[in-house]
């Protein structure tokens, strides 16, 4: 069975620019999260989605926002990119939401310079 | 709110040396914890798991146990492998919210193992 699977792997933005990340699940899976890893703030819970809806979501900004798709999908937009939102994506998906054992992608590494 | 308190690193071993990282948390009600491991370039993989209280959760030789009356979670392995270096996040998954799969994460400890 496939595992998570995220794209891209890396991607370069600039300052003001908006980028889109995808990560698509194990197969039957139905729950996606999504988390930010820095340095210097270590691994933090962006949001996560379960049946199409957003079932809760982490203190960042407005910039960051997600959606998931009927064949549970999903993808996350950050808009005016911020030198700070340098960092690790990382997307983990399980079967069902509450405490169930979830599955890491490779993640997506952004810098923005 | 809940969080998790693993101590620092870097931890620097000889092979086939013992090994403990310390986790502790602070949570309402009774979560679930894990750990984690991360090797360079990748994502994290689940290493082992427990849910309720006294329950040990085991794999590759790693063990920890669930101790509520300590609120902890502590990693150890017997005898550490060059092959066992990595990062590991101690986390929880807590329940007082209704259903949800969020992780609150420790900072992460660095394991050097050498030959």
């Amino acid at each position: 069975k496939a595992g998570v699977t995220q794209t891209p792997r890396y991607l370069i933005k600039t300052r003001g620019q908006q980028v889109t990340l995808s990560c698509s699940p194990i197969s039957g899976h139905r729950s996606v999260s999504w988390y930010q890893q820095t340095p210097g703030q270590g691994l933090q819970f962006l949001f996560e989605y379960f049946s199409e809806t957003q079932r809760n979501k982490g203190n960042f900004p407005g910039r960051f926002s997600g959606r998931q798709f009927s064949n549970s999908r999903s993808e996350m937009n950050v808009s005016t990119l911020e030198l700070g939102d340098s960092a690790l994506y990382l997307c983990a998906s399980s079967l069902q939401i509450g405490g169930d054992e979830q599955y890491f992608g490779p993640g997506t590494r952004l810098t923005v310079t | 709110g809940d969080s998790v308190t693993q101590m620092e690193g870097p931890v620097t071993l000889s092979e086939e040396a013992c090994l403990t990282i310390n986790c502790t948390y602070t949570a309402t009600g009774y979560p679930s914890l894990f750990w984690y491991v991360q090797y360079p370039g990748e994502g994290l993989q689940l290493l082992l798991k427990a849910t309720k209280a006294d329950d040990k959760g085991s794999n590759k030789g790693f063990e920890a146990t669930y101790r509520k009356e300590t609120t902890s979670f502590h990693l150890e392995k017997g005898s550490v492998q060059v092959s066992d270096s990595a990062v590991y996040f101690c986390a929880l998954s807590g329940r007082g919210g209704g259903a949800t799969n969020k992780l609150i994460f420790g900072t992460g400890t660095l394991l050097a193992v050498q030959p």
